[in-house]
């Protein structure tokens, strides 16, 4: 049982790029969401979803995107990238948002753009 | 959502009891409270979850009064490694598809 698996940890790219930051978890869990983490801050939401084929904006959408075609997989892809994106990015999933669940987080995916 | 306020930062010593007051006026009738705790280079773990009262688990403890106006994160006797940066949110239900996270406070426990 891996839990929530990002990939890649680190990446650099360069301005205009884009790419695509991959989460998969493994416990069935409906509901996956993404952060960024900027240096000395707390986390910001991006997108999330309920389920699959279901996404919605967070706080921070603007410049990402996101799919969710499995349970399993819930891809953010940056469209083109910019320095105001380099951040740590988390995903987070729970099986449901009630009382006595948690969330479980991934390691992390450290970005920079130059 | 409703908003909440930390301190920044505490400093404690180890085997001493820390509390860290949470405030979030707002909160909705919906509304539980969660707390997380996040090391350096790590996502953030779940500590505890509450509604009302007090709740205690293996880690900590989770004080809520009547109002639900604020809640008080205590953790008994802490060592080197709970230096962290723990989070309180307030949201219906624990959150981590949903979830604002403030900046937290930054534990700093010294020997």
């Amino acid at each position: 049982n891996a839990g929530v698996t990002q990939t890649p940890k680190f990446q650099v790219l360069k301005t205009g790029q884009s790419m695509t930051l991959q989460c998969a978890q493994d416990m069935n869990h409906e509901y996956m969401s993404w952060y960024r983490q900027d240096p000395g801050m707390g986390l910001r939401l991006i997108h999330y979803s309920v389920g699959a084929g279901i996404t919605d904006q967070g706080e921070v959408p603007n410049g990402y995107n996101v799919s969710r075609s499995t349970t399993e997989d819930f891809p953010l892809r940056l469209l083109s990238a910019a320095p105001s994106q380099t951040s740590v990015y988390f995903c987070a999933s729970s099986y449901s948002w009630g009382q006595g669940t948690e969330a479980f987080f991934g390691q992390g995916t450290r970005l920079t753009v130059v | 959502l409703a908003k909440t306020t930390q301190p920044i930062s505490m400093d404690s010593y180890e085997g001493q009891e820390v509390n860290i007051t949470c405030s979030h006026n707002n909160i909705a009738t919906n509304d539980y409270i969660t707390w997380y705790q996040q090391f350096p280079s790590q996502g953030p773990r779940f500590i505890i979850q509450g509604y009302k009262t007090k709740v205690t688990n293996e880690v900590a403890s989770l004080f809520i009064p009547a109002d639900r106006k604020s809640s008080t994160l205590s953790l008994p006797r802490v060592s080197l490694s709970d230096t962290a940066v723990y989070y309180c949110l307030v949201a219906e239900g624990t959150g981590g598809f949903k979830t604002i996270f403030g900046a937290g406070t930054r534990l700093f426990v010294k020997a």
